[in-house]
């Protein structure tokens, strides 16, 4: 079974700094990987996605995630953060077997407060 | 309109009630998921259902049902509800032929007193 480890729950950071927030899997076969945002009150929305090509792939609002499959990571990044990106903040992962892919598995969230 | 639509948004249950949640979605994707979503857990599979007759179970299962009543409509029963699951409750769908980028619902606030 696969399964999504978010090293960081809550992280906290002020206006301009520099965000990583860590994501690993473990899963043997090939894998899709998602980060997903969840901002105070709303659902969730998808922040960026790898499926294959190059690992460095860019999202929305300024977000990117690099995949390092030696690694088994997928970590966000943005260079400089915005008091607008204090949100809940979910790396997921998808497998694929008999030819479709199965249910996205969650890591537990990374709560990012930013500070005026 | 939203692609994919939950009802209620908020609901507050009494244990030991029936409560069903509905979802249906204007995607045209044959694959619906229902999650929950709790505090420090994230988000956990709770049914699965890849088209209208195919219905698999998920990581927490335990305590619910599910119908997929037509391709678009994928609903979520709690037969007896109980207090710890009260929960936010999202339903999502993907489609096979393009990948498995989900579309998540607005969720359904769930309390069950």
């Amino acid at each position: 079974a696969q399964s999504v480890s978010q090293h960081n729950h809550h992280v906290i950071l002020s206006e301009a700094a520099s965000l990583e927030l860590g994501c690993n899997y473990s899963y043997g076969g090939t894998v899709n990987l998602f980060w997903y945002v969840q901002y105070p009150g709303q659902h969730l929305q998808l922040l960026l996605k790898y499926f294959s090509g190059d690992p460095l792939v860019k999202g929305i609002k300024g977000f990117e995630a690099e995949f390092i499959k030696s690694k088994f990571s997928f970590n966000l990044r943005k260079p400089s953060v915005q008091w607008s990106d204090t949100a809940e903040y979910f790396c997921a992962v998808s497998s694929y077997s008999g030819g479709g892919a199965d249910g996205l598995t969650f890591g537990k969230g990374t709560h990012l407060i930013i500070q005026p | 309109d939203a692609d994919v639509t939950q009802t209620p948004r908020n609901r507050i249950t009494k244990t030991g009630k029936r409560i069903m949640l509905e979802c249906s979605q204007t995607k045209g994707h044959d694959r619906m998921y229902w999650y929950r979503q709790d505090p420090g857990l994230g988000l956990r599979l709770i049914y699965y259902s890849f088209d209208v007759k195919d219905i698999n179970k998920g990581e927490i299962s335990d305590g619910y049902s599910v119908s997929r009543q037509a391709q678009a409509k994928f609903s979520l029963s709690l037969e007896s509800a109980i207090p710890n699951q009260t929960a936010l409750y999202f339903c999502a769908t993907s489609d096979s032929l393009t990948g498995s980028r989900a579309f998540f619902g607005q969720g359904t606030r769930l309390t069950v007193v």
